[in-house]
């Protein structure tokens, strides 16, 4: 147990779908994070809240849709995905954004897109 | 561009001991990061390096050489939960963390 939770930990749906992916830090962190993990390749950054203002948005498309309405919850909207898109999609928070500032993980949500 | 390599998988004996390898190429160092994911599981933080040297904890060490851009996690006297998967990552000079791919530990009895 990291302090940070995500929900749905599974999840399928069709490309006209319309999604959303939920992340919760108790650790009383300012910066949050959701990366992509796919088989075999290195974690990939898609965007960074530090005191809910999204600072970092590493030329993801549209059709993920992050959300931050405070410091301590995360969102991921999700709508029109490709069958690419299916990975493990983990969000991360931490102090601030420092060298010595260590993310912390939430167990991610298997995204499966038909 | 960036670049982080680790080797994609690696086996070893319950009880030996391991070193798995990490080189890179990034704009800028502030610190290198391993991590430990068991499948399914979050990743979870092992050691920061932002000097060099080995910095021991427990049965595992990191150790970095920021001349040659390169470290390692040493794992000893391995048991079977060990097996997962281990992630180095570097902060740039932008505090963004590059990540390799990940080196996937099969301990074997």
């Amino acid at each position: 147990e990291t302090g940070v939770t995500q929900t749905p930990r599974h999840l399928v749906m069709g490309m006209t779908n319309k999604k959303s992916l939920k992340c919760e830090q108790h650790l009383g962190h300012n910066a949050m994070y959701w990366y992509k993990q796919s088989a075999k390749k290195p974690l990939e950054l898609m965007f960074v809240y530090s005191l809910e203002e999204r600072v970092e948005n590493n030329s993801v498309p549209s059709r993920f849709s992050p959300e931050c309405p405070n410091s301590s919850h995360l969102f991921l909207h999700l709508h029109t995905l490709q069958p690419e898109d299916s990975a493990l999609y983990l969000c991360a928070s931490s102090q601030g954004q420092g060298a010595t500032d260590t993310q912390y993980f939430g167990p991610g949500t298997r995204l499966t897109v038909l | 561009g960036q670049n982080i390599d680790q080797p994609t998988e690696m086996t070893a004996t319950e009880g030996a001991i391991v070193q798995i390898n990490c080189t890179y190429q990034t704009s800028g160092f502030n610190g290198l990061f391993w991590y430990q994911q068991h499948a399914g599981e979050a990743p979870t933080f092992l050691s920061y390096n932002v000097l060099d040297g080995l910095e021991e904890k427990g049965r595992f060490s990191s150790f970095l050489s920021r001349s040659k851009g390169y470290s390692y996690l040493l794992l000893k006297e391995l048991q079977m939960k060990d097996s997962a998967s281990y992630l180095c990552a570097v902060m740039d000079s932008n505090y963004q963390l590059i990540w390799g791919a990940g080196t996937k530990l099969i301990i074997k009895p």
